[in-house]
């Protein structure tokens, strides 16, 4: 079956970089995601990456796949303040019988000055 | 585009109460979630449906009911409100399989007491 899983606190100084992990066990092709929920919000799309890919940059955006490891990762150059949310990283299968996009629980990067 | 609705934002319920969270989206997607949010655990998967008239239990059915008679809506009932049940209740939809977006309303924080 698919799980995801990601540390639940990340703590980093305004300016730094953050990086937060992810680790997926699907095994067929499927696309990953990142999401951002900041407080008293749904959850909102930051970026995307397909399993056949290793890496896409967006902007202070980095995200990096180790398939070999099912590994993924997001890394947020120069930390705001306004960065401080929840972040998920979700797997969504790209084809097949399955509808249900799993998510994990979520990381809390705390940004402080 | 409004994106995905939900109502009401806040409720306050009383042991026994029943009610309908109110989920409505615009995107003519086909894919609905229901998920609950409750501090450190992510989101669990309720119910979703594939289509109108096609609903199916998540990992967390007991307690609650849906109906999708139409594309756009996709109310959740809770039937006897139990204080197990406070929690943040996301709806989201998605267009189908493949590379998209999951598309999430604002929640509905409930509290039952």
């Amino acid at each position: 079956g698919e799980d995801v899983e990601q540390s639940l606190f990340l703590s980093v100084r305004e300016g730094d970089s953050s990086v937060i992990n992810c680790t997926y066990t699907d095994s067929s092709s499927t696309y990953l995601y990142w999401y951002k929920q900041e407080p008293g919000a749904g959850l909102q799309l930051l970026t995307y990456i397909f399993s056949n890919m290793d890496m896409k940059q967006d902007q202070r955006l980095t995200v990096l796949l180790n398939k070999k490891d099912k590994h993924l990762s997001l890394r947020i150059a120069d930390t705001q303040t306004g960065d401080s949310a929840i972040y998920f990283c979700a797997e969504h299968p790209a084809s097949g019988g399955s509808y249900i996009p799993t998510f994990g629980r979520g990381t809390s990067l705390i940004v402080h000055p | 585009n409004a994106g995905v609705t939900q109502t009401p934002k806040f409720r306050i319920l009383k042991i026994g109460q029943s009610m309908t969270l109110q989920c409505t989206q615009d995107m003519n997607h086909n894919y609905m979630y229901w998920y609950r949010q409750d501090p450190g655990m992510g989101l669990k998967l309720i119910y979703y449906s594939v289509g109108a008239g096609i609903t199916d239990k998540g990992e967390v059915p007991n307690g609650y009911n849906v109906s999708r008679s139409t594309t756009e809506d996709f109310p959740l009932r809770l039937e006897l409100a139990a204080p197990s049940q406070t929690s943040v209740y996301f709806c989201a939809s998605r267009p189908g399989v493949g590379n998209t977006e999951a598309f999430f309303g604002q929640g509905t924080r409930l509290t039952v007491v």
